[in-house]
């Protein structure tokens, strides 16, 4: 049973315009929200994340948004680059535990010049 | 600085063989893991350790097994290697204090034949 859930397995967007990737989540015990990137052949780096005390935190291009009513979070990269071609995972921590993360399937950007 | 190394970052086994994957980082992190990720599926956790001597089983550890004598090394043994085992490994690390964001090794490209 898929605790992290990423239901898009690709997205293509315009270059400059909005990109919107999506996250559900099931377990409630889940208190720390994080986004990698990850390019070919490459491990996966960090992004950005968020605390469930919060429901946005944004770095740059970059915002999170997480509704906790609906175990949702979405990352916003605005504007798009092709730079930001790659997939992205989402995860979880809850934060009693040694912090090992709960990945979603992730999804494959694409973002054309 | 160059945070989690993996070695190799590639190899082909035999069915039957064993081998050692090498894991180290030089952060100086309590935290350790190794993830593997299947085609088109997010990292699963097979082993974490939270510091020397600790180490505790994942979501899929059945065929692996770990040790972590020093908090620099983390490396994940294979025994009686199988198919099912071809995969994309992933060592990773994160602090006990500070901020919760794992950094990821390169990762080993695994092919059982």
């Amino acid at each position: 049973d898929q605790q992290v859930k990423q239901n898009s397995p690709s997205l293509s967007v315009q270059e400059g315009r909005i990109s919107i990737l999506n996250c559900d989540y099931t377990n409630s015990m889940f208190d720390y929200f994080l986004w990698y990137k990850k390019y070919p052949a490459e491990g996966p780096t960090f992004l950005i994340s968020i605390s469930s005390i919060k429901d946005k935190n944004e770095d740059g291009r970059f915002t999170v948004f997480l509704n906790k009513s609906a175990k949702h979070l979405s990352l916003h990269i605005v504007p798009s680059q092709p730079g930001d071609s790659a997939v992205y995972f989402c995860a979880a921590i809850f934060s009693g535990s040694a912090r090992q993360l709960t990945f979603g399937s992730g999804t494959q950007l694409t973002v054309l010049p | 600085n160059a945070g989690v190394t993996q070695t190799p970052k590639f190899r082909i086994l035999k069915i039957g063989q064993s081998m050692t994957l090498q894991c180290t980082q030089d952060m100086n992190h309590n935290y350790m893991y190794w993830y593997r990720q299947d085609p088109g599926m997010g990292l699963k956790l097979i082993y974490y350790s939270v510091g020397a001597g600790i180490t505790d089983k994942g979501e899929v550890p059945n065929g692996y097994n770990v040790s972590r004598s020093t908090t620099e090394d983390f490396p994940l043994r294979l025994e009686l290697a199988a198919p099912s085992q071809t995969s994309v490994y992933f060592c990773a690390s994160s602090d006990l204090r500070g901020n919760t964001e794992a950094f990821f090794g390169q990762g080993t490209r695994l092919t059982v034949v």
